[in-house]
């Protein structure tokens, strides 16, 4: 089975400034996916950005960029130039292609961004 | 862009009741996934269904039931709803790997 660690239950950061949030997971398999998905304060969840694990090349989406370090099994999400816009709970999520598409989530990191 | 809605935002019901929880999405997909949302926990996932009257059990299937009767429409049952089941549910389908969540019910039991 997989897991998916986040260490970090909350954070914040000044606006403008740089923030990363951590993931860990643990799984035998060698081809999977991983995500960050965002929850905004009463909105809906949406996809972050995500990253196939063939794929060496960290994805980066604007001011998203992931490090992911497959032998260590990280997986941290780094913010840009945070805008307030960002608060939100942040989930790390895993899983493997094909079948019925199954997720894991992480426990969440709440971000809290400070004008 | 993809839609999913589910029925209610907020609900409040007795200890007993029969609840029903409603979500339809409007893209023809396939997966669809309801999860439970608490503090400190995250996402857990209850049933899934990858195809109309198809289902499989999640992580926490116990206390409840599920129905997929149209592709577009997957419903969450709480057939004699506890206390313990107050908490935030999140429908998803899923597409190419990626997940489409509705937003949110968020469901109190008295």
């Amino acid at each position: 089975a997989q897991t998916v660690t986040q260490s970090q239950p909350e954070m914040s950061v000044q606006e403008a400034e740089t923030v990363t949030l951590s993931c860990t997971y643990d799984t035998s398999e060698n081809n999977y996916y991983l995500f960050w998905y965002k929850q905004p304060p009463s909105r809906q969840m949406i996809l972050v950005i995500r990253q196939e694990a063939y794929k060496q090349q960290n994805a980066t989406e604007n001011r998203f960029s992931v490090n992911f370090q497959k032998a260590a099994k990280s997986f941290s999400l780094k913010i840009s130039d945070s805008q307030l816009g960002d608060t939100a709970m942040y989930f790390c999520a895993f899983m493997i292609p094909g079948g019925y598409q199954k997720v894991t989530f992480g426990t969440g990191t709440k971000l809290q961004v400070i004008p | 862009d993809v839609k999913v809605t589910q029925s209610s935002r907020y609900l409040v019901k007795r200890t007993g009741e029969k609840v029903f929880l409603e979500c339809v999405q409007d893209m023809d997909h396939e997966n669809m996934f309801w999860y439970r949302q608490d503090p400190g926990l995250g996402l857990r996932l209850i049933y899934f269904s990858y195809d109309v009257k198809m289902k499989e059990k999640g992580d926490i299937p116990e206390g409840y039931s599920v129905s997929r009767e149209k592709k577009e429409r997957f419903s969450l049952i709480l057939e004699s709803a506890s206390t313990n089941q107050t908490s935030m549910y999140l429908c998803a389908s899923s597409f190419r790997d990626s997940q489409y969540f509705g937003p949110g019910t968020r469901l109190t039991v008295l």
